[in-house]
């Protein structure tokens, strides 16, 4: 797997947007981008997937340079049940269907 | 996307003695694997559980410890064996590839 870097913990108020990066310097042309967030006591919930094209869906939008070598998730009105840990996961090679979990970033969400 | 229920939620046992966890998921799923996430710490694979054979173990740790079945597509169980207190942690299970759904995951204390 593709190491990955994200910062430990981040702020957002409540309705602003909140941007998580991560960085993936060492990652290869084939493989994704993965996040997910975990909500105290929860099991991890997928939010977004990409390769090397912006994406959206109705959790998330993710942003990948063009370079492909970090990219961020945006949460574009961040509520009080966004707070979760949120891991970026590049897998691949020969760790096919596998995630290898980082210790991700801490996202505290405030009224 | 598909649901798992796992079961149990959470679960007290002495030491010496084995807990069997199960997910059911509710629909045929090409892979699935089962995760330990020890307190304060992020998520690390146990295993790949393969339908039919026996499953994949990561690297520290073994089928005796961590027996694991999975008898058709739907369905696979962990066995933690021989518990001891450092056994104590949140057990989850996802399918895959690339985990889009996981367990609610089962909570386990050894005393």
């Amino acid at each position: 797997d593709a190491k990955t870097t994200q910062p430990t913990s981040m702020d957002c108020a409540e309705g602003r947007a909140a941007n998580l990066p991560c960085n993936h310097s060492t990652i290869s042309g084939n493989e994704y981008v993965y996040w997910y967030r975990q909500i105290h006591s929860q099991g991890p919930q997928y939010i977004i997937h990409g390769l090397k094209n912006n994406e959206t869906n109705e959790m998330a939008s993710l942003i990948i340079t063009e370079d492909r070598k970090s990219s961020t998730l945006i949460l574009p009105h961040a509520t009080l049940r966004d707070t979760a840990v949120y891991y970026c996961i590049v897998p691949g090679g020969t760790s096919y269907g596998k995630l290898t979990f980082g210790q991700g970033t801490i996202l505290t969400v405030h009224p | 996307s598909a649901v798992i229920s796992q079961k149990p939620s959470r679960d007290i046992c002495q030491r010496g003695t084995s807990l069997t966890i199960q997910c059911q998921v509710d629909s045929q799923v090409t892979m699935m694997f089962w995760y330990r996430q020890q307190p304060g710490q992020s998520l690390t694979l146990i295993a790949t559980a393969n339908q039919g054979s026996e499953a994949t173990y990561e690297s520290g740790f073994v089928i005796d410890k961590f027996p694991i079945s999975r008898p058709n597509l739907t369905f696979s169980t962990l066995t933690v064996s021989n518990m001891s207190p450092e056994d104590s942690s949140i057990y989850l299970c996802s399918e895959g590839p690339y985990g889009y759904t996981f367990g609610s995951g089962t909570r386990l204390t050894v005393v």
